[in-house]
């Protein structure tokens, strides 16, 4: 069946560094690719998603390419704030879905000062 | 619009009582769906609905009840709370406007004591 496989965190970073979070998929055909945050204490939100191959999502300086001959989303951000101190979670919607989303487990960033 | 909102944002229940947790949404989603989270455990789909009279389950659906009367409110039932049921549910909702992505809710926080 269609999978979702995340780096394990938690990630710890200093403030400024560059951030890769490692997103991998297993799916037939053309899945759309989503990231999500969770900050402490709230609900999942969309950070940026991409629908087809070598699309590449972005949104508040993170970014993600659709890599269809690695089955992979890895989400990158040049320069780390602690504001971005959150979980990410990868998740994607197979072509046939009636909207139900498969969910990687979740990486827990930590940025420190 | 005020997305997808969830009451109560806490509870706390006692062993073997039942409660209704409430979910709505205001974008004419056509499906909503529970989910469970837990340390550890990322996000556990409980019961899933692609529009009104609609609702299937998903993969922790023991112990819950869901319906769908009307496209903006899918209440969570659960009839009788163990401690095991302790978590914190969120309510995601998605549709054609969505690119399909899912929205959430901001969570309730459960305890079963």
């Amino acid at each position: 069946g269609d999978s979702v496989t995340q780096m394990e965190g938690p990630v710890t970073l200093s403030e400024e560094a560059f951030l890769t979070i490692n997103c991998t998929y297993t799916a037939t055909g053309y899945p759309s690719l989503f990231w999500y945050v969770q900050y402490p204490g709230e609900g999942l939100q969309l950070l940026l998603k991409a629908t087809k191959a070598d699309d590449k999502g972005s949104n508040k300086g993170f970014e993600a390419t659709y890599r269809k001959e690695t089955t992979s989303f890895h989400l990158e951000k040049g320069s780390v704030q602690v504001s971005d101190s959150a979980v990410y979670f990868c998740a994607l919607r197979a072509m046939d879905s009636n909207y139900q989303l498969i969910w990687g487990a979740g990486t827990k960033l930590i940025i420190k000062p | 619009n005020a997305g997808v909102t969830q009451t109560p944002k806490f509870q706390v229940l006692k062993t073997g009582q039942s409660m209704t947790l409430q979910c709505a949404q205001d974008m004419n989603h056509e499906y909503m769906s529970w989910y469970r989270q837990d340390p550890g455990m990322g996000l556990r789909l409980i019961h899933y609905s692609v529009g009104a009279g609609i609702t299937d389950q998903g993969e922790v659906p023991n112990g819950y009840n869901v319906s769908r009367s009307t496209t903006e409110d899918f209440p969570l039932r659960l009839l009788s709370a163990a401690p095991s049921q302790t978590s914190v549910y969120f309510c995601a909702s998605s549709g054609t406007s969505g690119g399909g992505g899912q929205f959430f809710g901001p969570g309730t926080r459960l305890t079963v004591l």
